[in-house]
């Protein structure tokens, strides 16, 4: 039971270039979603979904693309890398339902230069 | 709008001693209150979490004290040890929204052997 596996765990970019952070779970959780941790911000919720095809966005969405097509996948796309995008970015998971707790990835850090 | 507010931002503490981080939150949709520990270069994981009916839940060493009146609530660390020393976060969710954390900003915890 891997629980949720980010990849890649680093990665920088050059301002302007696109890329997709992969997240996975094999927990079969509804619930999905991304989050961006900054210094002294805590976490931020990029976008999340409530079951396969459905997506909504987060506080912070703006420049980032989603989708889910399957229970267990969830990308989060960087259509056009800015250096205010360098971050630790967190992916989760949680059953459907009330009072339970999210399961989180170890993360993707990302530097764009 | 900070929905959730956390204090303090950092906390050294002697071994032994006990911790205490605050929260306050604004939404009185709010009915699920987790803490998450993280350690460096990891994803935060949930240490314990309570409902608005109870006033207090404790498991182990970790207890969080909540005031429902007041829109607070608070983690306490008995018996800190050095293994402890992490940033801790609160969060909220609920209202039907229970697929959306919202987080704290987050608390360095140091604890000195």
């Amino acid at each position: 039971n891997a629980g949720v596996t980010q990849t890649p765990k680093f990665q920088v970019l050059k301002t302007g270039q696109s890329m997709t952070l992969q997240c996975a779970q094999d927990m079969n959780h509804e619930y999905m979603s991304w989050y961006r941790q900054d210094p002294g911000m805590g976490l931020r919720l990029i976008h999340y979904s409530v079951g396969a095809g459905i997506t909504d966005q987060g506080e912070v969405p703006n420049g980032y693309n989603v989708s889910r097509s399957t229970t267990e996948d969830f990308p989060l796309r960087l259509l056009s890398a800015a250096p205010s995008q360098t971050s630790v970015y967190f992916c989760a998971s949680s059953p459907a339902g009330w009072g339970y707790g999210y399961t989180f990835g170890s993360g993707t850090r990302l530097t764009v230069v | 709008q900070q929905q959730v507010k956390q204090s303090p931002q950092s906390l050294i503490v002697q071994k032994g001693g006990i911790s205490i981080i605050n929260c306050a939150y604004e939404n009185t949709a709010f009915d699920y209150f987790p803490w998450y520990q993280q350690f460096p270069g990891k994803g935060p994981a949930l240490l314990i979490a309570i409902r608005p009916d109870v006033s207090e839940k404790k498991e182990g060493r970790f207890t969080i004290s909540f005031n429902k009146s007041a829109k607070q609530f608070s983690l306490h660390i008995m018996d800190s040890q050095p293994g402890d020393s992490a940033t801790y976060f609160c969060a909220a969710t609920g209202g039907g929204s229970n697929y959306k954390l919202t987080f704290g900003k987050g608390t360095l915890l140091t604890v000195n052997p």
